[in-house]
Formats: structure tokens, C-alpha cells, sequence
């Protein structure tokens, strides 16, 4: 039968290259976002957020950069290696502490 | 430190019987939440809660779906009676509200497969 669901788009990289993901959220209210990693068979693994006071964050090869005005928000990986294989989710803090999440891109590591 | 603790990790059940899942949250955390993940429809929140006391269940599917949270350190999501398209993946998370950070950390999930 067919098969139905959500396409998720996937960026492929080769190794040593660096990977960007984007993603757009939807309310210009939300004022904390967060970035996870989903491996396959495991639960959504943090990887580092942002406040909506700040325009970038940098942790240990990655980097998120928030575009307010355009409602934007992007992950770079620099050096992708191969364990960095699997779905990003972007998620963003609509009120209290009630996170939406996007749909995923998935990122494929090319050796 | 432990992570969230999720229990079965697997389980596979007839139409029509209730399933109990269960939750442990990080030691510390005071927000708990339940959420479930399907190819169709992504990652959705169902229910979650603040200090056991439950704040936003708008994304509970229907009433055969419950929660309850009796203690800081324990929570469960039933479904009664359940029915194949509640065959999904079930995520636990919890978070520590302070002024620096509401990061929800996830538990291994439950995959849930009703026949």
C-alpha cells in the first residue's frame, strides 16, 4: 500500500563539511527555542538553545543563529562527522513552558 | 545522573485492552510532560504538568487517554480502551522551570503497537 506521512527534507553532507539546517517558526511571541537530535530508536537529545534577546549561540561545533524579523532560526554543524547522522527538530517556547515542534529535516553523513 | 526512566520500552496489545505507561522524571525537575510521535503527525505535546499538578491536556487525543502524576517522581499515561491508531511512539520529558533555562530532557520512549 502507499505509504503516507510526513515528508521530512534531508540534507545530505559529506564528511568534514559543514551542515546548516534551517528551520521557521511560527509565533513572533515565542522568546526561547531549543534544537534537538533525534537518533534512530532514541528520544530527542538537546543540543542547544536560545533566547529571543540573543541572535546567535555557539557550543562545542555547533552554532544557532535566530533571525527574529524573518522568523528564522538556523544549526550549523561544523566538521559534520558520521555520528552526527539523524532528525534535527527545532522547537520553540510558544508560552509558559509548552515547546511546539517543527517538523524535522533529516541529515545524512556521506563517508 | 539518571535520565528520565521510561517503562515498557516495547509494547504490543490487542485492541480494546488498556495500556498503562510510565514515567519517571529527572530527580529535581518539576515539569512533566507527555508526548507522542508518529510518522503522520510528528511530535506532538498530549499533557503536561506543573508541580504534579497537570496545566495544559488540550492535546489529549479523546477521553480514552488519561494522565495522572500522584508524585514528583512518578506519572502515567493509560489509554482505555486502546485501538490501532494510538500505535505510536510515547515520549516522556522533564524540565527544571528557573530562570535560566526551560530545557526538556526526553526519555527512551515507549513503542506502542495495539493490534
Amino acid at each position: 500500500g502507499e505509504s503516507v506521512g510526513l515528508h521530512l527534507p534531508t540534507l545530505s553532507v559529506q564528511e568534514g563539511d559543514n551542515s546548516i539546517i534551517n528551520c521557521a517558526y511560527s509565533n513572533s511571541a515565542s522568546d526561547y527555542f531549543i534544537w534537538y537530535k533525534q537518533e534512530s530508536g532514541k528520544g530527542p537529545q538537546f543540543i542547544i538553545d536560545i533566547r529571543s534577546n540573543m541572535d546567535k549561540r555557539q557550543g562545542q561545533r555547533v552554532t544557532v543563529l535566530l533571525n527574529k524579523t524573518v522568523k528564522h532560526l538556523s544549526l550549523q554543524i561544523a566538521a559534520t562527522q558520521p555520528g552526527d547522522s539523524a532528525v534535527y527538530f527545532c522547537a520553540e517556547n510558544i508560552y509558559g513552558n509548552k515547546l511546539v515542534f517543527g517538523a524535522g529535516t533529516i541529515l545524512r553523513v556521506k563517508s | 545522573d539518571a535520565g528520565v526512566i521510561q517503562s515498557p520500552r516495547h509494547e504490543v496489545t490487542e485492541m480494546g485492552q488498556e495500556v498503562t505507561l510510565r514515567c519517571k522524571p529527572i530527580s529535581g525537575h518539576n515539569s512533566l510532560f507527555w508526548y507522542r510521535q508518529t510518522m503522520m503527525r510528528g511530535l506532538e505535546l498530549l499533557i503536561y504538568f506543573n508541580n504534579n499538578v497537570p496545566i495544559d491536556d488540550s492535546g489529549m487525543p479523546e477521553d480514552r487517554f488519561s494522565a495522572k502524576m500522584p508524585n514528583a517522581s512518578f506519572s502515567t499515561l493509560k489509554i482505555q480502551p486502546s485501538e490501532p491508531r494510538d500505535s505510536a511512539v510515547y515520549f516522556c520529558a522533564s524540565s527544571r522551570r528557573d530562570s535560566s533555562t526551560d530545557t526538556q530532557y526526553f526519555g527512551p520512549g515507549t513503542r506502542l503497537t495495539v493490534l
